[in-house]
């Protein structure tokens, strides 16, 4: 079965600083794998995925995520937060083909600071 | 790109009473639809999957009588609380797939609805 495993409920960053949050699945295929961004009493916003292709994903907002597979890992960042990010970040897994439900993790709240 | 689109946004209602929820693809026909529950500071929980002229799939410890799920149209399904209680009360999201786009498996999100049961 799979399943994703997002480390920190709460990371709280300067503005400015490294934003990284992490995330671990679980698959017994290939996944497919998700950022999505959650603002308050609002739906889910898909930042990036990753689908087979580049193990290094570029998605909106200045954030990006790796692939190891090796690790099992999809870790999301981006080099200097702003303000803006300060939302519920969720990682999801698919199995690959993409026909089948998406698995969530618990989400990470970022908090960003002056 | 693809937009999904809830209604209402807000409902609050009576304790054993009956509300619906409406998810529509706005530009896309979508098949499948995906029902999930948040509970305050939680992730999402899939409910069910909605499929278009079929029966709805429901989760294992989803009450399929109590969460009615209707998809008939390709742009429509909707979710209807019945004998509501203040247990209900939680955030729903209705998902969509675009068949349009080459299958990724990424889901397009509504606005979700929050529910309140008083």
């Amino acid at each position: 079965a799979q399943s994703v495993t997002q480390l920190g409920s709460h990371v709280s960053v300067s503005e400015g600083a490294l934003v990284l949050l992490r995330c671990n699945y679980s698959s017994s295929v290939p996944p497919y794998l998700f950022w999505y961004v959650q603002y308050p009493n609002q739906g889910l916003q898909l930042l990036l995925k990753y689908t087979s292709a580049a193990t290094l994903v570029k998605g909106i907002n200045g954030f990006e995520a790796e692939f190891k597979k090796s690790e099992t890992s999809f870790h999301l960042t981006k080099p200097s937060a702003h303000m803006s990010d300060a939302a519920e970040y969720f990682c999801a897994v698919s199995e690959s083909g993409g026909y089948n439900k998406l698995i969530f993790g618990a989400g990470t709240r970022l908090a960003v600071h002056p | 790109g693809a937009v999904v689109s809830q209604h209402p946004s807000r409902v609050i209602c009576k304790s054993g009473t009956s509300v619906k929820i409406e998810c529509r693809s706005l530009d896309f026909q979508a098949t499948t639809m995906f029902w999930y529950r948040q509970f305050p500071k939680q992730s999402l929980m899939l409910m069910a999957t909605s499929n278009e002229g079929s029966k709805a799939t429901y989760e294992q410890g989803v009450e399929k009588d109590k969460f009615l799920i209707n998809h008939a149209s390709l742009t429509l399904s909707t979710l209807t609380v019945t004998s509501a209680h203040p247990e209900d009360s939680s955030f729903y999201i209705c998902s969509a797939r675009d068949p349009t786009v080459v299958n990724t498996g990424e889901l397009f999100f509504g606005e979700g609805s929050r529910l309140t049961v008083l």
